[in-house]
């Protein structure tokens, strides 16, 4: 059963856009979710992250929104810039699980210029 | 500063052969993980370690072992390959357990079963 769902296998963007990723869960004992960028042949490295506690987290380009009554979060990226084409994967943890992250299924999002 | 280092980058085996995939991170990380990633379905967690000797089971953790003497190390052993294990193995470390501080990640070994 995935506890962590990206519905969207891929976006496509124009640069200079908004780029929105979305991310569903259905544990509600998860504390934190990740957002983490990975490109072709390289390991998935940090991108920002928020707490159950709050509802929005803001990293320039880079905001997640977190509706914890729907279990649904999403990051927005703003602008698009070709160098943010890569797949992104939403994670999450409970409280003192940073070690055991339960990743979502990853979207492609390519920014078109 | 390396960070998380994985070695072999690429690896083909035979079914029914044994190997280890080495990790090692260099930033005094208590916690390190074990993840595979498969088409589809993401990165799921097969071993973890919140401390030399100490490690614990994963979602996925059938056909592969592990061990941890010293922080620097966690290898992932396959103790009989199968085709199955066909995957992209990622190794990953962070500094606390608290949910709120990201894991690093290593480049990832691709390891294929004929």
């Amino acid at each position: 059963d995935q506890q962590v769902k990206q519905n969207s296998p891929s976006l496509s963007v124009q640069e200079g856009r908004i780029s929105i990723l979305n991310c569903d869960y259905t544990n509600s004992m998860f504390d934190y979710f990740l957002w983490y960028k990975k490109y072709p042949a390289e390991g998935p490295t940090f991108l920002i992250s928020i707490s159950s506690i709050k509802d929005k987290n803001e990293d320039g380009r880079f905001t997640v929104f977190l509706n914890k009554s729907a279990k649904h979060l999403s990051l927005h990226i703003v602008p698009s810039q070709p160098g943010d084409s890569a797949v992104y994967f939403c994670a999450a943890s409970e409280i003192q699980g940073a070690q055991k992250l339960v990743f979502g299924q990853g979207t492609r999002l390519t920014i078109n210029p | 500063n390396a960070g998380v280092t994985q070695t072999p980058k690429f690896q083909v085996l035979k079914t029914g052969q044994s190997m280890t995939l080495q990790c090692a991170q260099d930033m005094n990380h208590e916690y390190m993980s074990w993840y595979r990633q498969d088409p589809g379905m993401g990165l799921r967690l097969i071993h973890y370690s919140v401390g030399a000797g100490i490690t614990d089971q994963g979602e996925v953790p059938n056909g592969y072992n592990v061990s941890r003497s010293t922080t620097e190390d966690f290898p992932l052993r396959l103790l009989s390959a199968a085709p199955s294990q066909t995957s992209v193995y990622f190794c990953a470390s962070s500094s606390s357990g608290w949910g709120n501080q990201p894991q690093h990640f290593g480049d990832g070994t691709r390891l294929s079963i004929l």
